[in-house]
């Protein structure tokens, strides 16, 4: 199975600040890779595809990149409504794994 | 509407088996893999498996493979999630997803989600 690592774990930051997770694969998986937010008591919900994709509805201050085993999620400027935790996924093979998520929480 | 419906939450004793749905409507049930997340309480997400309804092609992840069954009724758009014999650690949040691959654009994920069951399973 591919192992899905992520840090930080957590992170505390303001409204308006910028934050970058990063996602890293125990071997190389193209651009094969989805990012998720998931707010407590609530399904997770598809923030972006094939690494750096915005999935149709998510806002813009959300991206993706990289590509082999290193990748990123940025949030450009942190809305209220982002405090969550985030997951990668990837889906270059079976078994498809998750990362272990990174809560953002308020600072 | 695409979405997916579950079914509701289950309180059972270990060694009790279970059965739980989740119901697929407002896109063609037979055309997408279902898939299915573990959540344990306060921990991540687990991938444990998928199926294509439209001929029952089943993929599991090692990890869940003989603990749970994965099925679907397609008559129905309705794929589950099952198992024989309950023990306390398969207390979680169980959700569907739909797993839509569109491999011209790398789009391999889950894009739809249903609402969770919450399993509980204590003597």
């Amino acid at each position: 199975d591919i192992q899905m690592t992520q840090s930080p774990s957590s992170v505390s930051a303001s409204v308006g600040d910028r934050v970058t997770i990063t996602c890293r694969a125990s071997q190389g998986i193209s651009s094969w890779l989805a990012w998720y937010q998931q707010k407590p008591g609530k399904a997770p919900k598809l923030l972006i595809y094939a690494a750096s994709s915005l999935q149709s509805g998510v806002p813009s201050r959300f991206s993706g990149s990289g590509s082999g085993t290193d990748f990123t999620l940025t949030i450009s400027s942190l809305q209220p409504e982002d405090f969550a935790t985030y997951y990668c996924q990837q889906a270059n093979s079976f078994p498809r794994t998750f990362g272990p998520g990174t809560k953002v929480d308020i600072k | 509407e695409v979405q997916l419906v579950q079914s509701g939450a289950e309180v059972k004793k270990p060694g009790e088996s279970l059965k739980i749905s989740c119901k697929g409507s407002g896109y063609s049930f037979t055309s997408y893999w279902i898939g299915w997340v573990r959540q344990m309480p306060g921990k991540g997400l687990e991938w444990m498996g998928i199926i294509y309804p439209g001929d029952s092609d089943t993929r599991y992840s090692p990890s869940f493979q003989g603990q749970v069954t994965i099925s679907a009724d397609k008559s129905i758009s309705t794929a589950y999630l099952q198992w024989s014999s309950l023990k306390a650690s398969d207390t979680a949040m169980y959700y569907c997803a739909r797993h839509f691959i569109a491999v011209a654009d790398n789009f391999d994920a889950f894009d739809i989600w249903g609402q969770g069951t919450m399993v509980t399973v204590s003597s």
